[in-house]
Parts: C-alpha cells; structure tokens; sequence
C-alpha cells in the first residue's frame, strides 16, 4: 500500500529565511507521481506540482523548489526567502489506484 | 481558484439529520472525487466518481452516499449524522480516471454537527 510520511508536524521560521519540508513516501509501484498542496489558513487545497519518478530532476517554480531523490524515497520541497504568505500547511501525496494518499502534513508558520 | 466550486460553505446541523454536499467540478473534469478532512483522521478518500458512474470505495460509512449526474455535478449526502461527523469536506476534480491524474480541489464544505 502507498504510505507518505511528513514526520516535520510544524516548522517557524522567521521570514526571509530558506525553509524545507521533508516528504518520505513508500510503494511498490515501479512507476509513480508524487504531490504537494498548500492548505492555508483559508482552508482550501491548493495543488502546487505534480511529479513522475521517471523525472529525478529539481523542478523549480519561482521561490519553491522540489527535490526527488528515488533512491532514499523523498520528494522534498523548499521555499526560498519565506514569505508570510507562505504561512500554511503543506501536504505530499501519493497516488494509489483510485486515490490520492496524503501524508500528515507540515505547518509553516513564517513570522514576520 | 481551481475552478472546482462546493456548495454551501459551511454547514451547522444537529445529530441525527441529513444534509447534502454539492460540488461542480473543472470544465472538462469527468472525475469527481470526495474526501473528509478531520483533527484525527486527516486527509481521508471518500468516493470516486467518474461520468457518472462510481469507480472506487474508500472510508465511506455507509450512512454516507454519493452520486455523479449527467451535468457530471456530484453530491454527497450525509445521514443520520454523529458529533464525529465534523469535518471539512472536500470535492476534487481530475481528467482522467486515474488518481495520478492532477486532481484540484473545490475549497471545502465545513460541516458541524451539534
């Protein structure tokens, strides 16, 4: 069965700072994606990227930057120079056959 | 916004009740997918439609149900409701049939229970 692991439960950091949220996944499958979403205080889900395990390349979006590393089973995702605006919690998914497989998720606070 | 709505917002109502879900997915979504969010169960599948017709089961009770209409609008009815049927509700819509698909999520039903 698929199994995301977040063990980080909250994180503060004080804004400008370089933050990383660490997401352990497990499967058997040979080929697969992995998620991240953003809940902020609002309450909503906010899809953020979607990635294949064919792809081990960092992906980067603006301040957010993603690290897969099959070979340990993490897809790890960093924030650079935080912003109160990233204060949210984050969550790493893993498809299984029907649905998606959310880990516990990370609570950024970013303290102005 | 994802572009998938839910309504209503919030939801206030008494042990024992039924209420009704709705969500609209993303122009062109054929799959709707449903998932409670609660304080100790976390993020949690529900059900999975996929125009109209039901392709997957998760932790749903069976005091809970759901259906997919030929508008491809879904609904997620909920009975005789506990205190621990408290939670955010969410919908999610995707393309495909498969769960690897982007799924973008409507911004939640919050259901209180009293």
């Amino acid at each position: 069965a698929q199994k995301v692991t977040q063990a980080q439960t909250e994180i503060s950091v004080v804004e400008k700072e370089d933050v990383t949220l660490d997401c352990v996944y497990e499967t058997r499958d040979t080929t697969y994606y992995l998620f991240w979403y953003k809940q902020p205080p609002s309450g909503e889900l906010v899809f953020l990227i979607r990635r294949n395990s064919f792809d081990e390349q960092n992906e980067i979006s603006g301040r957010y930057s993603w690290n897969f590393q099959k070979s340990t089973s993490s897809f790890n995702f960093t924030i650079t120079a935080s912003q109160v605006v990233d204060s949210a919690v984050y969550f790493c998914a893993l498809p299984g056959a029907n649905n998606l497989f959310f880990g516990t998720g990370t609570r950024l606070t970013v303290i102005p | 916004d994802s572009g998938v709505t839910q309504t209503p917002k919030h939801l206030i109502t008494a042990t024992g009740q039924r209420v009704t879900l709705r969500c609209s997915p993303r122009s062109g979504d054929l799959s709707v997918y449903w998932y409670q969010q609660s304080l100790d169960q976390g993020l949690q599948f529900l059900i999975q439609y996929y125009n109209g017709e039901e392709r997957a089961k998760g932790n749903i009770l069976e005091r809970f149900s759901a259906q997919q209409f030929p508008d491809l609008h879904s609904e997620l009815n909920l009975s005789s409701l506990e205190l621990g049927d408290s939670a955010l509700y969410f919908c999610a819509s995707s393309v495909g049939v498969r769960a690897s698909y982007e799924q973008y999520f409507g911004p939640g039903t919050r259901l209180t229970v009293t």
